[in-house]
């Protein structure tokens, strides 16, 4: 299993621009989630998925939309892209059935810089 | 107040020392517990679950406390590898989402 992969693993943007970070899962896992995580802070969940054709917001989703016609991929696009949305961006799964199911399996992120 | 909360140290311990990280949380409804391990420009991966029991996973001891909404971990005879920043998460109000703390620095030193 490769478990949660992402790409691209680094990007660098100008303001305005768009562009898709896409996440992959091959654990057949119901939950999925995008986080964002700037320097020295928490992980920030932007948006998360319980299945496919169902998503929500998370704490902070403004400037991102996600879509989820697969259990296997959860892309995460930004439309217009800021100098706010710098930040390492981590996708990250869940089993659908386990006495843990907030257990959370994290890809190895994507560096992003908006300039 | 913070969903949780953590003192961001650094530690900085020697090898073989026993060093203990605690943690708070506000929503007295959680319960689902966890200290993730993140190492410098990398994903967070679980260290372990947190039961009420408490429970220890070799040199790793963690601990809750509801009654304080407190969660706190050991380590015993530090090694060089441990060297990371330790997460400590709890589930959030939506039942599904993670509330992740800024986390804990350690460097563990020869």
């Amino acid at each position: 299993n490769a478990g949660v992969t992402q790409t691209p693993k680094f990007r660098i943007l100008k303001i305005g621009q768009s562009m898709t970070l896409q996440c992959t899962q091959d654990m057949n896992h119901n939950y999925m989630y995008w986080y964002r995580q700037d320097p020295g802070m928490g992980l920030k969940l932007i948006y998360y998925s319980v299945g496919a054709g169902i998503t929500d917001k998370g704490e902070v989703p403004n400037g991102y939309n996600v879509s989820r016609s697969t259990t296997e991929d959860f892309p995460l696009r930004l439309e217009l892209a800021a100098p706010s949305q710098t930040s390492v961006y981590f996708c990250a799964s869940s089993p659908t059935s386990s006495a843990n199911y907030n257990e959370q399996f994290f890809g190895p992120g994507t560096r992003l810089t908006v300039l | 107040r913070k969903e949780v909360e953590q003192d961001p140290g650094p530690f900085n311990v020697p090898e073989g020392a026993t060093v203990a990280f605690n943690c708070t949380y506000s929503n007295s409804a959680s319960q689902s517990f966890f200290w993730y391990r993140q190492d410098c420009r990398k994903e967070p991966k679980l260290l372990m679950s947190v039961y009420s029991s408490g429970n220890e996973d070799g040199r790793f001891t963690a601990q809750l406390n509801r009654a304080s909404q407190y969660i706190s971990l050991l380590i015993r005879d530090s090694k060089l590898s441990d060297s990371a920043t330790y997460l400590c998460v709890v589930n959030g109000r939506s039942g599904y989402a993670l509330n992740f703390g800024k986390g804990t620095s350690l460097l563990v030193t020869p």
